[in-house]
């Protein structure tokens, strides 16, 4: 299985909602990663999860809080989110040696309303 | 922290005629360059990809060279064809083994006329 998944696809919330998008990867990757991508911009680094620990959260509000149940698994929980957090929100894993491929999940479109 | 730059932001080509893609980077440690392509409503999908012992690679229509000492590296794609249309974006790895920080260029959306 050389994919990630992503659930799901579509996600539509209002601000007061809490909801969790999912990432699912069967490679044997220990790095998982989440991204946020706005229209017409680049990936942009949220959360970077090695061995199942938060390694690096590049000043993320805490209204996105994500979570590691396992080597495999990774959440974004999502609380009180503003509408300028409506993007697309992708995970990506890979090998932890630094030259090595980033494999992306589909994402989730999130629209906050 | 790596910063990285890419030109052009828009590129149109006829079907058949090459397309170059630049991109510059800041941090001298960096050491690994991949290449997504990003078609409209879908995930980044890795083209190509350079480690920094090596000048250039070449993959069918597809080549990527890398200049250390300039700190820059660049796309061709050669033969172009409709669908190749697409957003492409460079990207720089701060890497560690807490896993890699990827730094994406802003992009070049590429549009190969018929």
């Amino acid at each position: 299985d050389t994919e990630v998944t992503q659930t799901p696809k579509h996600l539509v919330m209002g601000m007061t909602n809490k909801k969790s998008l999912k990432c699912e990867q069967h490679m044997g990757h220990r790095a998982m990663y989440w991204y946020k991508q706005k229209a017409k911009k680049p990936p942009e680094l949220m959360f970077v999860y090695s061995y199942e620990k938060l390694s690096i959260n590049e000043s993320v509000p805490s209204r996105f809080s994500p979570e590691c149940p396992n080597s495999s698994l990774l959440n974004l929980h999502l609380h009180a989110l503003q509408p300028e957090d409506s993007a697309l929100y992708l995970c990506a894993s890979s090998q932890l040696a630094s030259d090595n491929e980033q494999f992306f999940g589909p994402g989730t479109r999130l629209t906050v309303l | 922290g790596e910063n990285v730059e890419q030109h052009p932001s828009t590129l149109s080509v006829q079907e058949g005629d090459s397309a170059v893609i630049k991109c510059t980077y800041s941090d001298s440690a960096s050491n690994y360059f991949p290449w997504y392509k990003q078609e409209l409503g879908k995930r980044p999908q890795l083209i190509i990809d350079i480690r920094s012992n090596v000048g250039e690679k070449k993959d069918q229509r597809i080549a990527v060279t890398l200049n250390k000492t300039a700190k820059h590296f660049s796309l061709h794609i050669t033969e172009t064809q409709p669908e190749d249309s697409a957003v492409y974006f460079c990207a720089a790895i701060e890497g560690n083994n807490y896993g890699q920080n990827f730094v994406f260029g802003p992009g070049t959306r590429l549009s190969v006329l018929p």
